[in-house]
């Protein structure tokens, strides 16, 4: 059973560009977390997606940032105009659907973002 | 909100010894409580999490305590080698609608040198 992939790992983005990042949870899993991290810091909550719903995006900026989750196909974060403060890690973290162990998240290997 | 606090923020510890890892918790709804140890560039992992009807859980060398009255849990890791060093993160959960909110602590880097 394959874990959460992210990809890319490295993206690196002028001032003013779009990053796209992307997740593919866990087979079987439904819920999706985007975490940021900046260097010697803990993991900062993003947003919490279920398949075609935003749950939770009260860690996410209001302006620039975007999460999605569709139907068929990864969980998007799309960050607009990126700026240099921009520049972290951002993982993600997916979670089994009602009923399993449901608060157990399991982390991807996260997408390196630096804006120049 | 759930606010979650880790102390020690760097730990360095001799080969063999042990290292303990403390977090308090704000929340007294927060139930389920996982710590995660995270490698130079990679995800983090979890690595032992206990739910609030329990006390004590051990895993090898590795155990971790939660005391609710007092809000609060560590990891302790007994017999330390040198690839236990890493960064580890402790959080807590806590259910809400839609859902649980898992905050993390601010990690502690762990040295075990040998």
């Amino acid at each position: 059973n394959a874990g959460v992939m992210q990809n890319p790992r490295h993206l690196v983005r002028r001032r003013g560009q779009e990053a796209r990042l992307r997740c593919s949870p866990m087979k079987g899993h439904s819920h999706v977390y985007w975490y940021r991290q900046l260097p010697e810091e803990g993991l900062k909550f993003m947003v919490y997606l279920q398949k075609e719903n935003i749950i939770d995006e009260s860690g996410m900026p209001k302006e620039r940032f975007s999460a999605e989750f569709p139907k068929e196909g990864p969980s998007i974060l799309r960050i607009q105009q990126v700026v240099r403060g921009d520049s972290a890690a951002y993982f993600c973290a997916s979670s089994p659907r009602r009923g399993g162990p449901q608060e157990t998240q399991y982390f991807g290997p996260g997408t390196r973002l630096l804006v120049l | 909100g759930e606010n979650v606090e880790q102390h020690p923020s760097t730990l360095s510890v001799q080969e063999g010894d042990s290292a303990v890892i403390k977090c308090t918790y704000s929340d007294s709804a927060s139930n389920y409580f996982p710590w995660y140890k995270q490698e130079l560039g990679k995800g983090p992992q979890l690595i032992i999490d206990i739910r609030s009807n329990v006390g004590e859980k051990k895993d090898q060398r590795i155990a971790v305590t939660l005391n609710k009255t007092a809000k609060h849990f560590s990891l302790h890791i007994t017999e330390t080698q040198p690839e236990d060093s890493a960064v580890y993160f402790c959080a807590a959960s806590l259910l809400y609608t839609g859902g649980f909110k898992t905050i993390f602590g601010a990690g502690t880097r762990l040295f075990v040198k040998a």
